[in-house]
């Protein structure tokens, strides 16, 4: 069976300090994989999708990246975080026409 | 247009009633269709999918599919507290060949015992 593991549960980190949030999926193979934010009390925002090794698509302008440097391997970056970067980030797989499956997310707080 | 759109704002009704949400996409191909319930702090789980028009009943929850106005609906009978959380719809959008789920904003329901 597929499973997706994200990682850190919470986080809190300065402003201007690094970010690095790992997801993985196993059980699949090529899955998509996607990054969605959800601030409080808003809907899921897609920040970067990818379709295989490598092939990533941004959604957004924004002062985050994402790399796919495995087939089943997905990171969402940051150089310097803002305060705006605060939110529920949620890492997700799907096959092409299939429905998504979440992780279990990390609620970032940017102080 | 956006994507996929939710309007609706939050949703109360009565434990027992009918809760009714819609969602509207822009994309013509889209073949699948997806709702999600999202509890609070939790993240989203899928309760449907539909790929063909008409109605499709699993349980308590009915989700309906018009491709030609482009619209997709999810009914809930005989609601619970149970079934208090934001629910969000999902389209597959096809974009340069490629495929992606795309999201509504969703809609929080409040059922009142």
């Amino acid at each position: 069976s597929q499973t997706i593991h994200q990682w850190p549960a919470t986080l809190v980190q300065p402003v201007g300090s690094p970010l690095s949030l790992e997801c993985t999926v196993e059980g699949t193979s090529n899955p998509n994989l996607y990054w969605y934010r959800q601030a409080a009390g808003r809907g899921l925002q897609l920040l970067f999708y990818s379709v295989g090794i490598g092939q990533i698509s941004s959604e957004v302008p924004q002062n985050l990246s994402a790399s796919r440097p495995q087939d089943r391997q997905f990171i969402l970056s940051s150089k310097k975080l803002l305060l705006s970067d605060s939110g529920f980030y949620l890492c997700a797989w799907s096959l092409r026409f299939g429905e998504a499956f979440f992780g279990q997310g990390t609620r970032l707080t940017v102080v | 247009q956006k994507e996929v759109e939710q309007n609706s704002g939050p949703l109360s009704v009565p434990e027992g009633a009918i809760a009714s949400l819609n969602c509207t996409y822009s994309d013509r191909g889209s073949q699948s269709f997806f709702w999600y319930r999202q509890y609070s702090g939790k993240s989203p789980e899928l309760i449907m999918f539909i790929y063909s028009n008409g109605d499709k009943e699993d349980g308590r929850f009915t989700a309906q599919l018009n491709k030609a106005s482009q619209y997709v609906s999810l009914l809930i009978r005989d609601s619970q507290p149970s079934d208090s959380a934001t629910y969000l719809c999902a389209v597959n959008m096809q974009e340069y060949g490629n495929n992606r789920l795309a999201f509504g904003k969703g809609n929080q329901v409040v059922v009142i015992p």
